[in-house]
């Protein structure tokens, strides 16, 4: 099955900054990559996602990039807000069978006012 | 309208006892699922479910059961509780892409 791995677990970024998770995938057939945004003690929220057939996708400070090659994609958050603290997930749905998505491990990601 | 709503919200319960969680969508999406997140937040998916096809995580435990009377409707069934059992629980559900996630179920056995 599809195994999906995130980096770095945690992140610390100044109100501000740029803040970027990194994430591979091993199935080559993936065609959908979400990323999910969980608040303390809320349900997982979807904020921004991408499609095989695109190599970038950008909503206002939250923009997400795809290498279909190396098997990688990216969520970059510019201009960061302390609102912006939570727990970020990346996940890739591989194309055949069902809807599945596989997560990643997730990114604790803090902005410091 | 709550697109995606699970019942109860908490559950705190003794091992070796049997619960059920109820999950309800009212958005027409084909197919649900339960994901299982546990203390190191990883979410981890248990199973999916359309009319069609249940597929079922291996790791899963067969005490874990999906029970779904209609299309809207996927409840979890846990039978012979234990201590790792202990996690979130969450419902959601997705027409072709994008999934919608209900509040979660905070399951504890003690």
């Amino acid at each position: 099955g599809e195994n999906v791995e995130q980096h770095p677990s945690t992140l610390s970024v100044q109100e501000g900054d740029s803040a970027v998770i990194k994430c591979t995938y091993s199935d080559s057939a993936s065609n959908y990559f979400p990323w999910y945004k969980q608040e303390l003690g809320k349900r997982p929220q979807l904020i921004i996602d991408i499609r095989s057939n695109v190599g970038e996708k950008k909503d206002q400070r939250i923009a997400v990039t795809l290498n279909k090659t190396a098997k990688h994609f990216s969520l970059h958050i510019t201009e960061t807000q302390p609102e912006d603290s939570a727990v970020y997930f990346c996940a890739a749905k591989p194309q055949a069978g069902a809807n599945n998505l596989f997560f990643g491990t997730g990114t604790r990601l803090t902005v410091i006012p | 309208d709550t697109a995606v709503s699970q019942t109860p919200k908490y559950l705190v319960t003794q091992m070796g006892n049997d619960k059920s969680i109820k999950c309800e969508q009212n958005l027409g999406h084909d197919t649900m699922y339960w994901y299982k997140q546990d203390s190191k937040k990883f979410l981890k998916i248990m199973f999916s479910y359309n009319n069609k096809e249940l597929i079922i995580n291996e790791t899963v435990p067969n005490r874990f059961s999906p029970k779904s009377p209609d299309k809207a409707h996927l409840n979890l069934h846990i039978n012979s509780l234990e201590l790792g059992d202990s996690a979130v629980y969450f419902c959601a559900s997705s027409s072709h892409y994008g999934y919608t996630f209900g509040s979660g179920t905070r399951l504890t056995v003690v």
